[in-house]
């Protein structure tokens, strides 16, 4: 089966850092992504790992450990633009664009 | 370059009826999948379709069918609606040949009365 698992509510305050986790047990493994979605809007790409380690971009990072089926979204310096639902998906295959998707983690910030 | 672009943006249907949902690509992307996001469940995975063939289904009942036209351009269609087919339905394109990111639509809403 296919399973992706994250927290499903965060809260954070304006200026500080969360870290917004993500385990999965997929099938195979060619690629995690972090969407952020608006309410009522699109989801929007943030990051991408298919290798082991950090990828940084601004205030946003990305971390995976495939050996765990393990990985992370690093906000740093919160805005309450911030506030937004964080949506971790794998790909499971290089001839396949389908994404696993977990359900999500609504993160709120706070002033 | 325009976005991806799903038609219409909401829909409101009662039972039993049937529905087709558009979605165009970003230009030159030739692979589009779709999805259905329902609160509980998150973006379920609907079909995949590259070069007008169908690459992958998801677990949905017969219902739910699709097809990709040569312009690459998309539709869903579900027959005999029920009301648990309320959900937002998003479209994402990708470049298979750069082996990128999905790019999502803003969605269809559908409500199913």
């Amino acid at each position: 089966g296919q399973n992706i698992d994250q927290p499903t509510e965060m809260t954070a305050t304006e200026g500080a850092i969360v870290q917004i986790n993500c385990t999965y047990q997929t099938s195979g493994f060619n690629g995690l992504f972090w969407y952020q979605q608006h309410a009522g809007e699109a989801p929007t790409f943030l990051s991408y790992n298919v290798l082991d380690g950090l990828e940084e971009k601004g205030r946003f990072s990305s971390f995976l450990s495939r050996s765990k089926g393990y990985s992370y979204l690093l906000l740093k310096e919160l805005q309450m633009k911030d506030s937004a639902s964080y949506l971790c998906a794998v790909r499971v295959s290089y001839n396949t664009d389908k994404l696993i998707f977990g359900t999500g983690t609504r993160l709120q910030v706070f002033p | 370059k325009a976005g991806v672009t799903q038609t219409p943006r909401y829909l409101i249907k009662t039972r039993g009826q049937q529905v087709t949902l558009s979605c165009s690509p970003i230009s030159g992307h030739r692979s589009v999948s779709w999805y259905q996001q329902t609160p509980g469940q998150g973006l379920q995975f609907l079909f995949e379709y590259f070069s007008e063939t169908q690459r992958n289904k998801g677990n949905f009942p017969g219902r739910f069918s699709g097809r990709q036209f040569s312009n690459s351009r998309s539709e869903m269609n579900v027959s005999t609606l029920e009301l648990g087919d309320s959900a937002l339905y998003l479209c994402a394109s990708t470049d298979r040949d750069m082996n990128t990111e999905a790019f999502f639509g803003q969605g269809t809403r559908l409500t199913v009365v």
